[in-house]
C-alpha cells in the first residue's frame, strides 16, 4: 500500500523559505503512470494545488506561486521536496504531498504538516 | 474565491440523500474529468470518486458521481453520521494551466 510522508519544519519566519520533504513508501515515484504534487490548505480554507512532478522530472505550477516554487525528485531515496520562496503569513497552511493519475485524480495523500510562517 | 463554485454548506437527516454541486466553466468542467474527495476533521482529504463518476476501490456505492456541461455533482444516499464531512471537488483548468479545487462543502448529518 502506497504511504507518503511529509517531513519538515513548523515554523518559519517571514521572507524565509519553506523545503518540505514527502517520502514514498510502498510504490516508486519513478512510475511513468502517475505525477507527485504539492497542495497546502490554510486554516479553515479550501485546498490550493501548488504544482506537480513527473518521474521524468518535469514540472508546473500553480500561475500564483510559479515565481516563488520549486519541485524536486530525489529518485535514489523515493522522495520529492517542496521549496517556496519569500514566505509571508499568508503562506500559513497544512501542507499536503500527494500522488494523482495523468486524468487529474489525486489518489493518495500524506497526512499534512502545518506550517506557520511567524516571527 | 475559488475557480470552482460549491455551496458552503449542505445537511440532511441519517438515511436521507443528499447532493452537492460543484459550478464551473467551459474552460476547467466542460473539458475535463472531476474528481471528488472527502475530508474527515484534521484529515487528508480522500479520492471518493474520480474521471466524473468512477469510484475507487472501497468506496461505499453510496456515493455517485456525474457531470452535465459545466456542472458536476456529487450524491450520497442512506447518509450515515460518518459521512459528516468536508467534501471538495476538483478539476483541470485549460485556462489557468493548473489543477483547480471548490471552496469546499460541509456536510452536516441531523
Amino acid at each position: 500500500q502506497l504511504q507518503l510522508q511529509e517531513s519538515g519544519p513548523g515554523l518559519v519566519k517571514p521572507s524565509e523559505t519553506l523545503s518540505l520533504t514527502c517520502s514514498v513508501s510502498g510504490g516508486s515515484i519513478s512510475s511513468s503512470s502517475y505525477y507527485w504534487a504539492w497542495i497546502r490548505q490554510p486554516p479553515g480554507k479550501g485546498l490550493e494545488w501548488i504544482g506537480s512532478i513527473f518521474y521524468s522530472g518535469s514540472t508546473y505550477y500553480t500561475p500564483s506561486l510559479k515565481s516563488r516554487v520549486t519541485i524536486s525528485l530525489d529518485t535514489a531515496k523515493n522522495q520529492f521536496s517542496l521549496k517556496l520562496r519569500s514566505l509571508t503569513a499568508a503562506d500559513t497552511a497544512v501542507y499536503f504531498c500527494a500522488r494523482h493519475s495523468h486524468s487529474g485524480s489525486f489518489s493518495s495523500w500524506g497526512q499534512g504538516t502545518l506550517v506557520t510562517v511567524s516571527s | 474565491q475559488s475557480v470552482l463554485t460549491q455551496p458552503p454548506s449542505v445537511s440532511a437527516a441519517p438515511g436521507q440523500k443528499v447532493t452537492i454541486s460543484c459550478s464551473g466553466s467551459s474552460s476547467n468542467i466542460g473539458s475535463n474529468y472531476v474528481s471528488w474527495y472527502q475530508q474527515l476533521p484534521g484529515t487528508a482529504p480522500k479520492l471518493h470518486i474520480y474521471d466524473n463518476d468512477k469510484r475507487p476501490s472501497g468506496i461505499p456505492d453510496r456515493f455517485s458521481g456525474s457531470k452535465s456541461g459545466t456542472s458536476a455533482t456529487l450524491d450520497i444516499t442512506g447518509l450515515q453520521t460518518g459521512d459528516e464531512a468536508d467534501y471538495h471537488c476538483a478539476t483541470w483548468d485549460n485556462s489557468l494551466s493548473a489543477h483547480v479545487f471548490g471552496g469546499g462543502t460541509k456536510l452536516t448529518i441531523l
